[in-house]
């Protein structure tokens, strides 16, 4: 089992639409979560940290859930450029470890 | 305020051939990671380097790659006899402090796309 698990998609949607990732970690020693972005041959790029009692960045919403390991986004009102890979990232304590999940990827279409 | 430089950007070696990859962190940034991510796979941990030390080398092929992050300069990744499934991108981040619950946020350079032929 992989230690930081995605769904697979691709997810296709409409612009305006309202689109869900989720995310599961094995390790409970799990210490921080945060979502990136990466664009078609581009480097990966922060989007968001996810903070226990979670939050909101505009039309991005992340929640965390510690007791079942899981980690949400939430984007409203999708955008042609929301188009990307969304990666879930986990680091342990300690920091050092940083794991990312496989990415799920989103086209959102007009 | 530079970001994570990597150099070159891109570059072509004949298998057989050693490629060297340049990473320099961010300003302030003591903590640098090498990445490599496969055509249409995901970011695969490589290594995890401080100033003169690796600390985690998990993700490092047994063979012909090697990391080094000296006292002075960049940190460098060398792939040595290269072949053709080395064909990737190879992004470097650095992070600040990794004893702070956000301070371990890695940054990411664009990335080295290293092509065998």
């Amino acid at each position: 089992r992989k230690e930081v698990e995605q769904d697979p998609g691709p997810f296709n949607v409409p612009e305006g639409a309202t689109v869900a990732f989720n995310c599961t970690y094995s390790n409970s020693a799990s210490q921080s979560f945060f979502w990136y972005r990466q664009d078609c041959r581009k480097e990966p790029k922060l989007l968001m940290s996810v903070y226990s009692s979670g939050n909101e960045d505009g039309r991005f919403t992340a929640q965390l859930n510690r007791a079942s390991q899981y980690i949400s986004l939430l984007i409203r009102d999708s955008k042609l450029s929301d188009s990307a890979t969304y990666l879930c990232v986990v680091t342990h304590t300690g920091g050092f470890k940083t794991i990312f999940g496989a990415g799920t990827r989103l086209f959102v279409k007009a | 305020n530079a970001g994570v430089m990597q150099n070159p950007r891109h570059l072509v070696r004949r298998r057989g051939q050693e490629a060297r990859l340049r990473c320099s962190p961010m300003k302030g940034h003591s903590h640098v990671y090498w990445y490599r991510q496969l055509p249409e796979e995901g970011l695969k941990f490589m290594v995890y380097l401080q100033k003169e030390n690796i600390i985690d080398e998990s993700g490092m092929p047994k063979e012909r790659f090697s990391a080094e992050f000296p006292k002075e300069g960049p940190s460098i990744l060398r792939i040595q006899q290269v072949v053709r499934g080395d064909s990737a991108a190879y992004f470097c981040a650095s992070s600040p402090n990794v004893n702070d619950i956000f301070g371990n946020t890695i940054y990411f350079g664009e990335g080295s796309w290293l092509t065998v032929v």
